[in-house]
C-alpha cells in the first residue's frame, strides 16, 4: 500500500538533546511538509520541500533542522534549540502542484524528559 | 500575510441534530480543502472545492464556497458519534507559496448521544 510512514510514534528528549524524526514516502510525490501541532491547536508548517536538495522554512522554522537527499525521504530534526519541543508533529506530502491535497503520516509525539 | 478563521473552536451537538463549521480567509482562495482528524489520529483530506459557489456532497456532509470564494461552510446534518473529530479548512498560500496550505485552527466537534 502507498502511503507516509512517520517513526518512532512516540519520543522522547533529554535536555540539551538533539532528536530526529523520520518520514518516508512512496507515494512518488514531490512535495514534503512538516508541521507541528499543539494540543486544541491547528497546524503550523516547520519546513516544506519541493524537491529532492531543495527546502524552505515555514512559519516556525527556529529550532529545527531538514535534509531531503533522497525524493521519498524528509528527516526533522529537533534541535536543542527548541526551548519548547513538546508537540504532535505530522508529516504529510503531496503531488506539490497547489491544487493537491496533503496525506499525512500518523504522526510522532514528542515529549521531554 | 494571509490568515484562514474558522468558528466555532468547539461544537458540541447532540446525536441526530444538525450542525454547520465555517471557515474565512483574508484573501481569494484559487480552491478550499478540508480535513478531518479523529481523535489521535492524523488530519485526512475530505474534499476539495475550487468553483465560486460550487457544492458537493458526501453522504450527510455538504461542503460550499462561498461566490467570492473567500469563505467556506461544512454542514453535518443527522450527526452521528462517528463524527467525532475536529474539522480543518485550508487554502493555497499567496501566488509565491507553491504547494503550502494556510489551515485554520480547526472546529472540534464532540457528539453526545
Amino acid at each position: 500500500d502507498g502511503g507516509i510512514t512517520q517513526s518512532p510514534k512516540y519520543l522522547f528528549r533529554k535536555e540539551g538533546q538533539n532528536v530526529t524524526l523520520s518520514c518516508e514516502q512512496n507515494l512518488n510525490h514531490d512535495a514534503m511538509y512538516w508541521y507541528r501541532q499543539d494540543p486544541g491547536q491547528g497546524l503550523r508548517l516547520i519546513y516544506y520541500s519541493q524537491i529532492v536538495n531543495d527546502f524552505q522554512k515555514g512559519d516556525i522554522a527556529e529550532g529545527y533542522s531538514v535534509s531531503r537527499e533522497k525524493k521519498e525521504s524528509f528527516p526533522l530534526t529537533v534541535t536543542s534549540a527548541q526551548k519548547n519541543p513538546t508537540a504532535f508533529y505530522l508529516c504529510a506530502s503531496s503531488m506539490g502542484d497547489r491544487n493537491q491535497p496533503q496525506h499525512f503520516g500518523d504522526g510522532t509525539r514528542l515529549s521531554i524528559l | 500575510g494571509q490568515q484562514v478563521m474558522q468558528i466555532p473552536q468547539y461544537q458540541h451537538v447532540q446525536e441526530g441534530e444538525d450542525f454547520t463549521t465555517y471557515c474565512n480567509s483574508s484573501t481569494t482562495l484559487s480552491n478550499i480543502q478540508w480535513y478531518k482528524q479523529r481523535p489521535g489520529g492524523h488530519p485526512v483530506f475530505l474534499i476539495q472545492l475550487v468553483k465560486s459557489g460550487e457544492v458537493k456532497k458526501q453522504k450527510r456532509l455538504t461542503f460550499q464556497f462561498g461566490e467570492a470564494k473567500k469563505n467556506s461552510s461544512l454542514h453535518i446534518t443527522a450527526t452521528q458519534t462517528t463524527d467525532v473529530g475536529t474539522y480543518f479548512c485550508a487554502g493555497p498560500g499567496t501566488t509565491d507559496s507553491w504547494g503550502k496550505l494556510q489551515f485554520g485552527a480547526g472546529t472540534q466537534v464532540v457528539v453526545t448521544p
